[in-house]
């Protein structure tokens, strides 16, 4: 079955500092790619998706690439800010429509200032 | 953007109460959502899926007697927690489905506590 695998936390960076969150899946078909931030307390908000090869998703500084050859979609952030401490799912679902995401373990991401 | 609503946000209740959470899909119709359980540092656990106006698709080891799930209409899904016992609980988060979109739109979730 789809899977999903992300990179143990926390990440713990200072403000500024460079980020990346390593993701990679398997998947039978070809399925999109999420990453969802998940705040303290909170419920999760998509950050990015990507839905075919060699996509890149964007959203608030943050990026990640659908790479099918190495079956990544890695998240990276050119500078964090202590606004950004969060925990970062990755995900996919299939492209029929079912809505129900494969989730990552979650990446807890602690910003120091 | 799609928006759900998840009502209330935190909730603190009796031993062997009960405990009803809403899931509102505000700006469209979602005809599958979906509920969720969090544990303390932990990923999401998905409990099952909700189809409105059909029965609810439970995952396997989560009691359907104990965790009753509605969904009326195309813009309400409703997961009541029976008998609440301390180990229910959790974070819940409701997510549902818009159209031929790839993606589901979540609640902000309900910290449901049981004393």
């Amino acid at each position: 079955g789809d899977s999903v695998t992300q990179m143990e936390g926390p990440v713990t960076l200072s403000e500024e500092a460079f980020l990346t969150i390593n993701c990679t899946y398997t998947a039978t078909g070809y399925p999109s790619l999420f990453w969802y931030v998940q705040y303290p307390g909170e419920g999760l908000q998509l950050l990015l998706k990507a839905t075919k090869a060699d996509d890149k998703g964007s959203n608030k500084g943050f990026e990640a690439t659908y790479r099918k050859e190495t079956t990544s979609f890695h998240l990276e952030k050119g500078s964090v800010q202590v606004s950004d401490s969060a925990v970062y799912f990755c995900a996919l679902s299939d492209t029929g429509g079912s809505y129900i995401p494969t989730f990552g373990r979650g990446t807890s991401l602690i910003v120091h200032p | 953007g799609a928006v759900v609503s998840q009502h209330p946000s935190r909730v603190i209740c009796k031993s062997g109460t009960s405990v009803k959470i809403e899931c509102r899909s505000l700006d469209f119709q979602a005809t599958t959502m979906f509920w969720y359980r969090q544990f303390p540092k932990q990923s999401l656990m998905l409990m099952a899926t909700s189809n409105e106006g059909s029965k609810a698709t439970y995952e396997q080891g989560v009691e359907k007697d104990k965790f009753l799930i509605n969904h009326a209409s195309l813009t309400l899904s409703t997961l009541t927690v029976t008998s609440a016992h301390p180990e229910d609980s959790s974070f819940y988060i409701c997510s549902a489905g818009q159209g031929k979109a790839t993606e589901a739109f979540f609640g902000q979730g309900t910290r449901l506590t049981v004393v």
